[in-house]
């Protein structure tokens, strides 16, 4: 159980275009998903966290007009990079949160973004 | 705020061996949570074990088992037996009791050899 899912796994666009990634809950309603990006070799770093049905919260520091989140039902969230460019070529990771705050968050698979 | 910190960035250790990590956090919270996740080469990030700050046992879950010593704020992970799949980036995590936001110390990059 507990299984969340990425969608693509990798994506290359060029420089100036938007990109969606999709985060599932497979078994499980999430009421709250997490962003998260990660550099190589390095940790992650909290973009966004999204309930579903109210606007997402954003970390100090990200744009929130360029890595739009939206988290419209128990099971999908979406992250869009919008007018990408090549500094936004990373990896981003999404995690999903059961139900209550004890709750243990679980992780998709990732996806890894180029942009050309 | 909280901050968790692991000051060794790679280790490397003999199959069967047993191998620990470390890891220390800053916090004036009581009510806390501390997690050890795996990332290996797939980049999949695999919960590997976790403590609730008011439990005084340490957690266990087969080869992998925690020290927390909560008034040092450490929280190491010792990996018994370990096998060649063992070879991954760990991270050891904290989440403050009332929200949901994880931190996450830098990783450790764990290399076992056969």
């Amino acid at each position: 159980g507990a299984v969340v899912s990425q969608h693509p796994s990798r994506v290359i666009c060029k420089s100036g275009t938007s990109v969606k990634i999709e985060c599932r809950s497979l078994d499980f309603q999430a009421t709250t998903m997490f962003w998260y990006r990660q550099f190589p070799k390095q940790s992650l770093m909290l973009m966004a966290t999204s309930n579903e049905g109210s606007k997402a919260t954003y970390e100090q520091g990200v744009e929130k007009d360029k890595f739009l989140i939206n988290h419209a039902s128990l099971t999908l969230s979406t992250l869009t990079v919008t007018s990408a460019h090549p500094e936004d070529s990373s990896f981003y990771i999404c995690s999903a949160r059961p139900g209550s705050s004890t709750d243990t968050q679980y992780f998709g698979p990732g996806t890894r973004l180029t942009v050309l | 705020a909280q901050t968790v910190t692991q000051s060794q960035p790679e280790m490397s250790v003999q199959e069967a061996e047993t191998v620990t990590l470390s890891c220390t956090y800053d916090t004036s919270e009581s009510n806390y949570y501390l997690f050890w996740y795996k990332q290996p080469p797939s980049r999949q990030m695999i919960l590997v074990i976790r403590q609730e700050a008011y439990k005084q046992q340490n957690a266990t879950e087969n080869r992998f088992s925690v020290n927390f010593q909560k008034a040092a704020k450490s929280f190491s992970l010792k990996i018994s037996d370990s096998q060649l799949g063992d070879t991954a980036m760990y991270f050891c995590a904290f989440r403050n009791g009332a929200n949901s936001k994880l931190t996450f110390g830098k990783g450790i990059t764990l290399s076992v050899r056969p």
